[in-house]
């Protein structure tokens, strides 16, 4: 069964606190994806990855870095959180090797709280 | 950034009526469409992907069509039962296939 675990289901922060949000995938994805989500916006792409050390400005990457030092894991920092960056995450990963298109596998989310 | 609309954004339907929703996108440079279905405090779930103009899928009730001539997909339920409360979410993709963009998606609530 594939799996794409994030490492907090829920999560309270302060103004200013360096916060790392940890997505792990189990199904050796090159893939790997982080996005929010708040009402009425759907998901909107933050940053993404297409190989380790590899990365790519989404739609909204600003307030956020990310790292990918292994294939299997991707992280999303926020430097200095901020009240207008309280939202639901989500981690997704993907593979288009071979042939055919398939969709994503998407994490459970983390749901900040930044007060 | 692509332009991904979903419309409605909310629907309110009766157990066993038939709906239906759209999700339009820029036709240019096309790959693919990706629909997913979002049950509250669960992951999004992939439903179907479409890559040829005039492709239709079907998954029990849930069918989907693409137009991307035009540049829009419509997914429908037949006879929506109270499981089928979710959003939905549409997102095309770039060429190389990676990358996902998301419409707003269409919010599904079925009464019992």
């Amino acid at each position: 069964d594939v799996k794409v675990t994030q490492s907090s289901r829920y999560l309270v922060k302060r103004t200013g606190e360096k916060v790392f949000l940890e997505c792990v995938q189990d199904m050796d994805h090159e893939n790997m994806f982080w996005y929010r989500q708040d009402p009425g916006l759907g998901l909107r792409l933050i940053y993404f990855s297409y190989d380790v050390k590899m990365k790519e400005k989404g739609d909204i990457p600003e307030g956020y870095s990310v790292s990918r030092e292994k294939k299997e894991r991707f992280s999303l920092i926020l430097e200095s959180a901020s009240t207008n960056q309280t939202s639901m995450y989500l981690c997704a990963s993907s593979s288009t090797l071979g042939t055919g298109v398939r969709g994503a596998f998407f994490g459970q989310g983390t749901r900040l709280t930044v007060v | 950034i692509l332009n991904v609309e979903q419309s409605p954004q909310s629907l309110h339907v009766q157990e066993g009526d038939s709906t239906n929703f759209t999700c339009s996108f820029p036709s240019s440079n096309f790959y693919a469409l990706h629909w997913y279905r979002w049950e509250t405090a669960k992951s999004p779930e992939a439903l179907f992907v479409m890559t040829l103009n005039g492709d239709e899928k079907k998954k029990g009730r849930i069918s989907a069509t693409l137009n991307t001539k035009e540049g829009y997909s419509y997914l429908y339920i037949k006879g929506s039962q109270p499981e089928d409360s979710a959003t939905y979410l549409c997102a095309p993709s770039n060429n190389a296939g990676n990358m996902l963009t998301f419409g707003g998606g269409t919010r599904l609530m079925v009464k019992p």
